[in-house]
């Protein structure tokens, strides 16, 4: 069965303080690694899709890359707009697969 | 706005009710997904219907069913409700089986 599994729950980073937010799956044959966006009472929100090892998408100070096993989402001098639950989605390849999600990095920055 | 209508936005019932949640999906979407958001396990996957027919089939419990109809609109059906099934309901649309997901603004229900 797939598994998704984020890591910090939850991270508190100042203004302008670079880091990263960790994703590993286990999925029989990866058709793509999607990284969404949840504001607080909100639906989730499409970020990137990643489909093979070695890619790299970016948007604003938003950088996703992806292994074999974990992606990874890098925030560069984040500002508190980027307060939300970032979360990490998996689908196989094959037919009509279900995205299996794991359960979020909550990330705060403060001013 | 992601295109994706979810009615009602609240819905406040009693254990042992029936509710209906209802979703609009992305105009041209044919794929639509329904999904559980509680506060300890996140996001589980329910059910997903392409086009009318039944596609995949997560953890959904036997009280729930749903359908999409030929305007391709869909209804998560929740009956004998019980205190645990308080949780938002997201209903979610794609053009295709692709998994980049337009989400809706969910359905908070509260079962007391």
């Amino acid at each position: 069965e797939d598994q998704v599994t984020q890591s910090p729950e939850a991270l508190r980073l100042q203004e302008g303080e670079s880091s990263s937010l960790n994703c590993s799956y286990t999925v029989s044959g990866l058709r793509g690694l999607f990284w969404y966006r949840q504001d607080p009472g909100k639906g989730p929100e499409f970020l990137f899709t990643l489909y093979s090892a070695g890619e790299e998408k970016e948007k604003e100070r938003l950088k996703a890359t992806l292994t074999k096993k974990e992606s990874f989402l890098h925030i560069t001098a984040p500002k508190p707009e980027d307060s939300a639950t970032y979360l990490c989605a998996v689908q196989a390849v094959g037919g009509y697969q279900k995205v299996t999600f794991g359960t979020g990095t909550k990330l705060q920055v403060i001013p | 706005d992601s295109g994706v209508t979810q009615t009602p936005k609240h819905l406040i019932t009693a254990t042992g009710q029936r509710v209906t949640l209802r979703c609009s999906p992305r105009s041209g979407d044919l794929s639509v997904y329904w999904y559980q958001q509680s506060l300890d396990q996140g996001l589980q996957f329910l059910i997903q219907y392409y086009n009318g027919e039944e596609r995949a089939k997560g953890n959904i419990l036997e009280r729930f069913s749903a359908q999409q109809f030929p305007d391709l609109h869909s209804e998560l059906n929740l009956s004998s409700l019980e205190l645990g099934d308080s949780a938002l309901y997201f209903c979610a649309s794609t053009p295709g089986q692709d998994g980049k997901l337009f989400f809706g603004s969910g359905t908070q229900l509260s079962v007391l």
